[in-house]
């Protein structure tokens, strides 16, 4: 297993379409994480998921934003409608136990035009 | 309440001189802190971590950092810049606010290492 895999690393969309990104986690990790990176900022949190179940959702994650887990294993993000403001690198990270060592993927990086 | 400071923006340092990147925390509970790296276009790296054990960390390529509790800092430093210390660090801090594991990252502090 050689880590945390996004896909795909750079996704062009006009505004108004529906964009959706796959993140594979370390396999054995029971926690998945999605975050949004914009220009100049930290990464911020949107969700987590715990194997299937999604155990909190940042307010960032409007109505259009909507994430899955349904084996437990890999995850979607879907935003649908994209606005400009949606523009931004989406992180994916992965975990075995809590509070401990997050394992990021290298991104997914959104332009709305 | 959660938060995390990281008071520069942009350092740049000369090859070869000690590196500081500071960053201060706020947190109710036990926090665990973290530093992460991001070179251009890649993904976050950990590069240290502290978890209740001892208060001076580290980390890979020569990066340590001091929990300070007292003055709830958490700042890196590296003895000697190199030309690939260049990229973006982000100071995290992580605890269980009401009941869930909450994380928080720094807005970042860009690295620029002068030849």
């Amino acid at each position: 297993d050689t880590g945390v895999s996004q896909d795909p690393r750079h996704k062009i969309t006009k505004r108004g379409q529906n964009v959706t990104f796959r993140c594979d986690p370390i396999s054995e990790h029971n926690r998945l994480y999605w975050y949004r990176q914009t220009l100049g900022q930290g990464p911020e949190f949107l969700t987590y998921f715990q194997n299937e179940a999604q155990l909190e959702k940042s307010r960032l994650l409007s109505d259009r934003f909507s994430a899955e887990r349904p084996k437990g294993s890999f995850s979607t993000l879907e935003i649908q409608r994209t606005e400009q403001g949606d523009s931004a690198m989406y992180l994916c990270a992965s975990s075995l136990v809590e509070g401990v060592v997050y394992t990021f993927g290298s991104g997914t990086r959104l332009t709305v035009v | 309440a959660q938060s995390v400071t990281q008071l520069d923006s942009h350092v740049s340092v000369s090859e070869g001189t000690p590196v500081l990147l500071r960053c201060n925390y706020s947190s109710s509970y036990s926090p665990s802190l973290f530093w992460y790296v991001q070179h251009p276009n890649k993904g976050l790296q950990l590069l240290l971590k502290y978890t209740s054990a001892a208060t001076l960390v580290k980390g890979i390529n020569g990066f340590e950092a001091e929990f300070k509790k007292s003055e709830t800092s958490f700042h890196l430093t590296k003895p000697s810049a190199h030309m690939s210390d260049a990229a973006e660090y982000f100071c995290v801090v992580s605890d269980h606010t009401g009941g869930y594991q909450k994380v928080t990252f720094g807005t970042g502090t860009k690295l620029q290492v002068i030849p």
